[in-house]
């Protein structure tokens, strides 16, 4: 099974200020046939279900915000918030959906400083 | 628009069985794969189970295998999920979401409340 690690756990970044979050997998997500990264960002806010923000490490979802951003590869990846909003205080995960089963990370959650 | 929605959470006795329904509208039904994920709660996402689009292939995380069962009928856009042999550590909320095979969980339901206690 692919492990999926996030840090920080928790994050404090001042309003306008930027925000980032990582995401390690144990193993590679990357498939070498398409050359695409199988991960995916996730945030959810307090009494919702989650809402995809990013998939293939880098596509943004229809909607999302162009302040959110998705980097990396292989095993290594990262979630930028440009500039942050008060709306985007909420958990955020990664998820890879390499191989089943489709792990996520154990959450970051993201707060005002 | 899209809808998921979940139905037949409540409280089981540990030992006890419960089924989920998850009704979808707003898509081609017969052509997506659905996820039940869950949430204990204060804590994180585990994802739970994937049925394929057409119920041929089934994938189970290893703290249900054995014991869960997801099953779908395309005639009636739902997706099941039997739980049985409850444990306390089963307790959350469950998300059904739709998704493919080889790809991201794109929509979620709201979720159902499942409580395991004596």
């Amino acid at each position: 099974d692919i492990v999926m690690t996030q840090s920080p756990d928790s994050l404090a970044v001042s309003l306008g200020e930027r925000a980032t979050i990582n995401c390690k997998s144990s193993q590679t997500v990357l498939y070498s046939s398409n050359n695409k990264n199988y991960l995916a960002w996730y945030q959810q806010k307090p009494g919702q279900p989650p809402k995809l923000l990013i998939y293939w490490a880098s596509t943004r979802e229809s909607g999302v915000p162009d302040r959110f951003s998705g980097s990396g590869s292989g095993t290594d990846f990262t979630l930028t918030i440009s500039s942050l909003q008060a709306e985007d205080v909420a958990f955020y995960y990664c998820q890879q959906y390499y191989s089943f089963p489709y792990n996520f990370g154990q959450g970051t959650k993201l707060e005002i400083k | 628009q899209i809808q998921l929605v979940e139905s037949g959470g409540g409280v089981v006795q540990p030992g006890g069985s419960l089924r989920l329904s998850c009704a979808a509208s707003g898509f081609t039904f017969s052509d997506s794969g659905i996820h039940w994920v869950r949430q204990a709660p204060g804590k994180g996402l585990e994802w739970v189970t994937f049925i394929q689009y057409d119920g041929g292939n089934k994938y189970y995380a290893d703290s249900v295998k054995g014991r869960f069962t997801i099953s779908r009928d395309n005639s009636k856009n739902t997706v099941y999920l039997q739980m049985n042999s409850l444990r306390a550590e089963d307790a959350a909320i469950y998300y059904c979401a739709k998704g493919g095979t080889s790809g991201p969980v794109e929509h979620w339901g709201q979720g159902t409340l499942v409580t395991v206690s004596s």
